[in-house]
């Protein structure tokens, strides 16, 4: 059970180029969502899903884009990547039931745009 | 909409000190808390959690009560250590839907020997 990964752990990419990143979860959980993390601001939320197929927009959306074609994974895309978007990126994961909101965190994807 | 607020750091104890780390929210509705911490270079582990006013969540020595008249969620240990170094965040859950966590901006934390 390896619970939720995340590929790749690093990245450099030049202005204008483009990426994926890969987040997977083995726990079967309905809900999945991407987060960024910068230095003094927390994490906040880009995109999340509730299902396969579906996808909304956060708090901090804009230059992403998202899909879930499989209930286990969720792609987060730049299309042409800004400096401004130097992050570390988090997916997380969770289910619909239970009587806590946990989310389950994976290790992270430090992204740097030069 | 929803916030929290954490103190800021960093703070820097001594071994066996006190710690508290304040956090109070903003939330329509009766959130979740949450404390997670960052352990340097890994992601974000849950610590803690509390559903509903007066819950106690505990893990590892760490306490932190949910209080709803003072909107507040409080981090305590009677005793950091050295590896309790680390950064630490506060966030709510929304008590409707798939809406994601909000975090306050994390206080990082540094224990002397």
């Amino acid at each position: 059970n390896a619970g939720v990964t995340q590929t790749p752990k690093f990245r450099v990419l030049k202005t204008g180029q483009s990426m994926t990143l890969l987040c997977a979860q083995d726990m079967n959980h309905e809900y999945m969502y991407w987060y960024r993390q910068d230095p003094g601001m927390g994490l906040r939320l880009i995109h999340y899903s509730v299902g396969e197929g579906t996808t909304a927009k956060g708090e901090v959306p804009d230059g992403y884009n998202v899909s879930r074609l499989k209930k286990q994974n969720f792609l987060l895309g730049l299309e042409s990547a800004a400096p401004s978007q130097t992050s570390v990126y988090f997916c997380a994961s969770r289910s619909p039931s239970g009587s806590y909101n946990e989310q389950f965190f994976g290790p992270g994807t430090r992204l740097t745009v030069l | 909409g929803n916030s929290v607020t954490q103190m800021e750091g960093p703070v820097t104890l001594s071994e066996e000190a006190f710690l508290t780390i304040n956090c109070t929210y903003t939330a329509t509705g009766y959130p979740s808390l949450f404390w997670y911490v960052q352990y340097p270079g890994e992601g974000l582990q849950l610590l803690l959690k509390a559903t509903k006013a007066d819950d106690k969540g505990s893990n590892k020595g760490f306490e932190a009560t949910y209080r709803k008249e003072t909107t507040s969620f409080h981090l305590e240990k009677g005793s950091v250590q050295v590896s309790d170094s680390a950064v630490y965040f506060c966030a709510l859950s929304s008590s409707r839907g798939a809406d994601g966590l909000t975090f306050g901006k994390g206080t990082h934390l540094i224990i002397q020997p």
